[in-house]
């Protein structure tokens, strides 16, 4: 595998459920992101982890609950999601801390479908 | 306080066009600026990047920028269209902390 890898792609759930979205990068990056896409709304970030801390946590809802267990693996968990939470989440990673200005690299997302 | 602003959510043109597709930014401090490209089922793809070296920034498949700090723009250019640009394209601009703020994409559609 190489770059951001994303698992699943595709996941459709009920209301009530939990789940979990996976994020690898193999970049050796050692800061990750999550970011909600929906349409014809600008990418909004979600939560930042920079050397698996966490350091942003743009008032998204506690529904939504990262984890980041080590520098390459990012998780979000789900619970009890709405409707309006369907939205492809992608997962990007980057190095911080150096003296270039470093671009993120994104992963294929997930495409969240909350009945 | 950084962000950008995307002029027109849809931009058609003709195979072989010129294709334009334009960024202003908002930013306090000198801006480190950003395109990406989002093909159907992908995530973002880097096009090019503005980090305050030259003023015309050339990226992949033929695209480039120009940097204009006096209209704080950043506009996204390419002579001639090919069909294989038909994707979302999205500036952005690196703010405090490694933040990066994005717009709200261009849909470049190509007219064979």
């Amino acid at each position: 595998e190489t770059g951001v890898t994303q698992t699943p792609r595709h996941l459709v759930m009920g209301m009530t459920n939990k789940k979990s979205l996976k994020c690898e990068q193999h970049l050796g990056h050692n800061a990750m992101y999550w970011y909600k896409q929906s349409a014809k709304k600008p990418l909004e970030l979600m939560f930042v982890y920079n050397f698996k801390e966490q350091t942003e946590n743009n008032s998204v809802p506690s529904r939504f609950s990262p984890e980041c267990p080590n520098s390459s693996h990012l998780f979000l968990h789900l619970h009890t999601l709405q409707p309006e939470d369907s939205a492809l989440y992608l997962c990007a990673s980057s190095q911080v801390g150096t003296t270039s200005i470093n671009e993120q690299f994104f992963g294929p997302g997930t495409r969240l479908t909350v009945l | 306080a950084q962000s950008v602003t995307q002029l027109g959510s849809h931009v058609s043109v003709s195979e072989g066009a010129l294709v334009l597709l334009r960024c202003n930014y908002s930013s306090s401090v000198p801006p480190y600026l950003f395109w990406y490209v989002q093909y159907p089922n992908q995530g973002l793809q880097l096009l090019l990047k503005y980090t305050s070296a030259a003023t015309l920034v050339k990226g992949i498949n033929g695209f480039e920028a120009e940097f204009k700090k006096s209209e704080t723009s950043f506009h996204l250019t390419k002579p001639s269209a090919h069909m294989s640009d038909a994707a979302e394209y999205f500036c952005a601009v690196r703010g405090t902390g490694n933040q990066f703020y994005f717009g709200t994409g261009t849909s470049l559609t190509v007219i064979p």
